[in-house]
């Protein structure tokens, strides 16, 4: 059972270009939610979805887009890379809404623009 | 605004001894809350929640103890093992439960 999947592990980006971080989950869950994890600091949520179709600002989404054509697949885009968002990336997902399920993360994508 | 933060930065023990790791928050419509374990280079790792109904929950080594009274969080693992050494994260549920905030984590180093 692979749960969360994330790619690349790890990237390094110029300043203004572009990049998909790619994440699947094969537990057939509704919710998925992208975080990004900055040095010492806990987890802030970019933007999540409950469903197929269905996309949601979190705390952060300045400088990102996402979709969901499918259930298992959560992508990520950075249109043009700043170096404020050097850091490490998480994909997670829930079966219910997190007040009923806890999250299942990926193991990340650290990612540094220079 | 609303946040969740932990009191310790860091955390030593003694391999068998008890730990406790602390996590104030402030956000009194919260009903649900969570502790996940983050072991280095990996994604963190779901250890025990409880809702706000309930003032305690004991899992395999780990109790989690809430007092809604002060907003205080607390997981406590027993008999700490060197496998225990990691960040551990309390987080809250807002908004209606689609949205966790994280505290910033705290750092447990067990001590052969």
């Amino acid at each position: 059972n692979a749960g969360v999947t994330q790619t690349p592990k790890f990237r390094i980006l110029k300043i203004g270009q572009s990049m998909t971080l790619q994440c699947t989950q094969d537990m057939n869950h509704n919710y998925m939610y992208w975080y990004r994890q900055d040095p010492g600091m806990g987890l802030k949520l970019i933007y999540y979805s409950v469903g197929a179709g269905i996309t949601d600002k979190g705390e952060v989404p300045n400088g990102y887009n996402v979709s969901r054509s499918t259930t298992e697949d959560f992508p990520l885009r950075l249109e043009l890379a700043a170096p404020s968002q050097t850091s490490v990336y998480f994909c997670a997902s829930s079966a219910r809404q997190t007040k009923n399920s806890p999250l299942h993360f990926g193991n990340g994508t650290r990612l540094t623009v220079t | 605004g609303e946040s969740v933060g932990l009191h310790l930065p860091t955390l030593s023990v003694q391999e068998g001894d008890n730990s406790i790791i602390n996590c104030a928050y402030s956000n009194s419509a919260s009903d649900y809350f969570i502790w996940y374990k983050q072991e280095s280079g990996k994604g963190p790792q779901f250890i025990i929640d409880i809702r706000s109904n309930m003032d305690k929950r004991q899992g395999q080594r780990v109790t989690v103890l809430l007092n809604k009274t002060v907003k205080h969080l607390s997981l406590q693992i027993a008999a700490t093992q060197p496998g225990d050494s990691a960040v551990y994260f309390c987080a809250e549920s807002t908004g209606g439960g689609n949205k966790l905030t994280f505290g910033t984590g705290t750092q447990l180093k067990v001590e052969l």
